[in-house]
């Protein structure tokens, strides 16, 4: 099962900042947060991810709690395409654990 | 990021025959790839995990013999659905990783049996 619970969708108006949040309370100290998003009938797209500094790339920001037990992705200036279902999830670092899948948000960037 | 190739992108098959797809890491070496399947409208459920030259771990509820996965090298892994029949009519999704990078996934494959 999924270790995270996401808001089932959101709305965000172009242009602005879309903010996502993701719960993990149960997180485990070697458990990195990842974040992916789905555009409709495609293989998942990997954005980002974090341990418990917060990460910033071209894509996207990913802020976490300093008691690691929620994260919120951020994208500064949301366009069209970037309307999607974003997953957050958790998994140990490196060889170890699968990318388990919840049911994500679904973002939709209106104009 | 890198490169995952999935082939084919879709698929119609007769109910009985069987299907291959074949997945590539294009610019590294995947140790792990992993298979997912997500009927229209859940999200994706992961069905094995394959290790390079290692028989596949798989989840739960997915049938070894119907669906067959080889990962005999660094970048390439294939599933086949054998003796397809239209309850196995699914989006199918690749991913692969090394030790180091993160997983990256393929475009995905629309099967469906008729």
């Amino acid at each position: 099962d999924a270790k995270t619970t996401q808001p089932p969708s959101m709305d965000c108006a172009e242009g602005r900042a879309a903010n996502l949040p993701c719960n993990h309370s149960t997180i485990s100290g070697n458990e990195y947060v990842y974040w992916y998003r789905q555009i409709h009938s495609q293989g998942p797209q990997y954005i980002i991810h974090g341990l418990k500094n917060n990460e910033t790339n071209e894509m996207a920001s990913l802020i976490i709690t300093e008691d690691r037990k929620s994260s919120t992705l951020i994208l500064p200036h949301a366009t069209l395409r970037d309307t999607a279902v974003y997953y957050c999830i958790v998994r140990a670092g490196g060889s170890q654990g699968n990318l388990i899948f919840g049911k994500g948000t679904k973002l939709s960037v209106k104009p | 990021g890198a490169v995952v190739s999935q082939h084919p992108s879709w698929v119609i098959c007769k109910s009985g025959t069987s299907v291959k797809i074949e997945c590539r890491s294009l610019d590294f070496q995947a140790t792990t790839m992993f298979w997912y399947r997500q009927f229209p409208k859940q999200s994706l459920m992961l069905m094995a995990t394959s290790n390079e030259g290692s028989k596949a771990t798989y989840e739960q509820g997915v049938e070894k013999d119907k669906f067959l996965i080889n990962h005999a090298s660094l970048t390439l892994s294939t599933l086949t659905v054998t003796s397809a029949h239209p309850e196995d009519s699914s989006f199918y999704i690749c991913s692969a990783r090394d030790m180091t990078t993160e997983a990256f996934f393929g475009q995905g494959t629309r099967l469906t049996v008729v």
